[in-house]
């Protein structure tokens, strides 16, 4: 099993161009779920997804959306990059709620 | 505002001594999880412990919770040079998602 992937593994975007990062799991996990960290700080949830179809806002959602068309695959898309977004971001995957999360490899992203 | 918040921001030991890292939260919890990244890497579950439990063991690893002042203690015995990592708590309120905190960086010298 690979477990949960992500990519790209890096990007630079300028400002104001979008990009979508793939996030995909093989464990069939019904929950899905992106953050962000920035130095010094802990993992911000920016959306998640409870199944196939459902998307809801975590604690910073603005400047991105999400969508979740298949059980295995998790999309976070930045229709327009602001500085403000350069951050390493982290995709996770669990069974249910308060279960253990497996995590991606991470995507860092720098936006100029 | 973070509901986990780990201490020491750092902390520095020599390869087979003891390593104590400490969470704090604010609000009455299901289940307290820690994890480790390495740097550059994506997170990995160490251990979890339940609000029922007060002491939990995996390896060298030894995990208290006292929901009474709420703070949860990580212990890492015979530390290793490969134990140089950040490790975060993470709560879980009662079907809210996780919140983590900031971690600990741990340097365990040779």
């Amino acid at each position: 099993n690979a477990g949960v992937t992500q990519t790209p593994k890096f990007r630079v975007l300028k400002t104001g161009q979008s990009m979508t990062l793939l996030c995909a799991q093989d464990m069939n996990h019904e929950y899905m779920y992106w953050y962000r960290q920035d130095p010094g700080m802990g993992l911000r949830l920016i959306h998640y997804s409870v199944g196939e179809g459902t998307t809801a806002k975590g604690e910073v959602p603005d400047g991105y959306n999400v969508s979740r068309l298949k059980k295995q695959n998790f999309l976070l898309g930045l229709e327009s990059a602001a500085p403000s977004q350069t951050s390493v971001y982290f995709c996770a995957s669990s069974t249910g709620t308060g279960r253990t999360q497996y995590f991606g490899p991470g995507t860092r992203l720098l936006v100029l | 505002s973070q509901q986990g918040e780990e201490d020491p921001q750092a902390l520095s030991i020599q390869e087979g001594e003891n390593a104590t890292m400490n969470c704090s939260y604010k609000t009455s919890i299901n289940n307290l999880q820690w994890y480790r990244q390495n740097s550059g890497r994506g997170l990995v579950h160490l251990i979890l412990i339940r609000s029922n439990e007060r002491e939990k063991h995996s390896g060298r690893l030894r995990v208290t919770l006292d929901t009474s002042k709420k703070s949860s203690s990580l212990l890492i015995t015979a530390s290793r040079a490969a134990d140089t990592a950040s490790y975060f708590c993470a709560t879980d309120n009662y079907g809210q998602n996780f919140v983590f905190g900031p971690g600990t960086r741990l340097s365990v010298l040779p």
